[in-house]
C-alpha cells in the first residue's frame, strides 16, 4: 500500500537552531499537508500545499516556519530559530484532492528542542 | 470559534463489546466527517469517511452522522485488544476551509 514517508523518525536540535523534516508524500497525490501535534495534545494543522504553492495556512505557521517542494517527490518543513514549544511530533499528509476522502500521514518525525 | 469535541476518556469496555465513541462538531455547513485510529507514539490511519446523514458500515466499525444534531459517533463491535487506541475525529468545511479540525481524540480501552 502507498505510504507517506518522513525522515528523520526523530531530531534532536539545540534552541535557536534550525531544522528541516522531509517528507515524501504518495506519487499521485496533489495535495501536501504538515501537521504538528505536542505531547498529549490534538492534532493541529500547520500548513497545506498544492501547484508549488501554499493553499492555507493556520496561526501557527508565522515566519518561522517555511514550506518548499525543491524536486517532483520531497516536500519540507523548515522550522528557523527553533525554540522549546516547538517539540512535538510532526506529521506529513497528502491526499488526491482538496475536498479529501482522508489524508495518508506519514509516520512522523519527532522533534525535540533542548 | 469552530470546535471540535470529544470525550477525553479513557473508555474502557470488555473484550467483544461494542464501544461508542461519540463527536460534536460546532459548524453547521461542515460536510465531511472522518474518523482517525493513534496508537501512542504512531501517526493517525483513516478509519472511516462519512458524508450523509445515516450510517455507514466498514467490517466491525460503523459510523453515525446526525447533521442536524451535528453530532457524529464510531461503534466498533466485537472489541479486541487490539483496538486500543486513541480515536479522533476530524471535520472539515469548518469556517468554509476544506482542512479538516481534529478533535483532541478519545482514548480507548479493551479489557481482554
Amino acid at each position: 500500500e502507498p505510504e507517506v514517508t518522513q525522515t528523520p523518525s526523530h531530531q534532536v536540535t539545540q534552541m535557536g537552531q534550525e531544522v528541516i523534516l522531509r517528507c515524501v508524500p504518495i506519487s499521485n497525490h496533489l495535495y501536501f499537508y504538515w501537521y504538528r501535534q505536542i505531547l498529549g495534545q490534538k492534532v493541529e494543522f500547520l500548513v497545506s500545499f498544492y501547484n508549488n504553492e501554499i493553499s492555507e495556512k493556520s496561526e501557527i505557521f508565522d515566519d518561522q516556519f517555511s514550506v518548499e517542494r525543491p524536486d517532483g517527490s520531497n516536500f519540507t518543513l523548515k522550522i528557523r530559530s527553533t525554540k522549546l514549544e516547538d517539540s512535538a511530533m510532526y506529521f506529513c499528509a497528502s491526499s488526491e484532492s482538496a475536498r479529501g476522502n482522508g489524508y495518508t500521514f506519514g509516520s512522523g518525525t519527532r522533534l525535540t528542542v533542548v | 470559534q469552530k470546535e471540535v469535541e470529544q470525550n477525553s476518556g479513557p473508555l474502557s469496555v470488555p473484550e467483544g463489546a461494542i464501544a461508542s465513541l461519540n463527536c460534536t462538531y460546532s459548524d453547521r455547513g461542515s460536510q465531511s466527517f472522518f474518523w482517525y485510529r493513534q496508537y501512542s507514539g504512531k501517526s493517525p490511519e483513516l478509519i472511516m469517511s462519512i458524508y450523509s446523514n445515516g450510517d455507514k458500515e466498514d467490517g466491525r466499525f460503523t459510523a453515525q452522522l446526525n447533521k442536524a444534531s451535528q453530532y457524529v459517533s464510531l461503534l466498533i463491535r466485537d472489541s479486541q485488544p487490539s483496538d486500543s487506541a486513541t480515536y479522533l475525529c476530524a471535520v472539515n468545511m469548518i469556517g468554509g476551509s476544506y482542512i479538516p479540525t481534529f478533535g483532541r481524540g478519545t482514548s480507548l480501552i479493551v479489557h481482554p
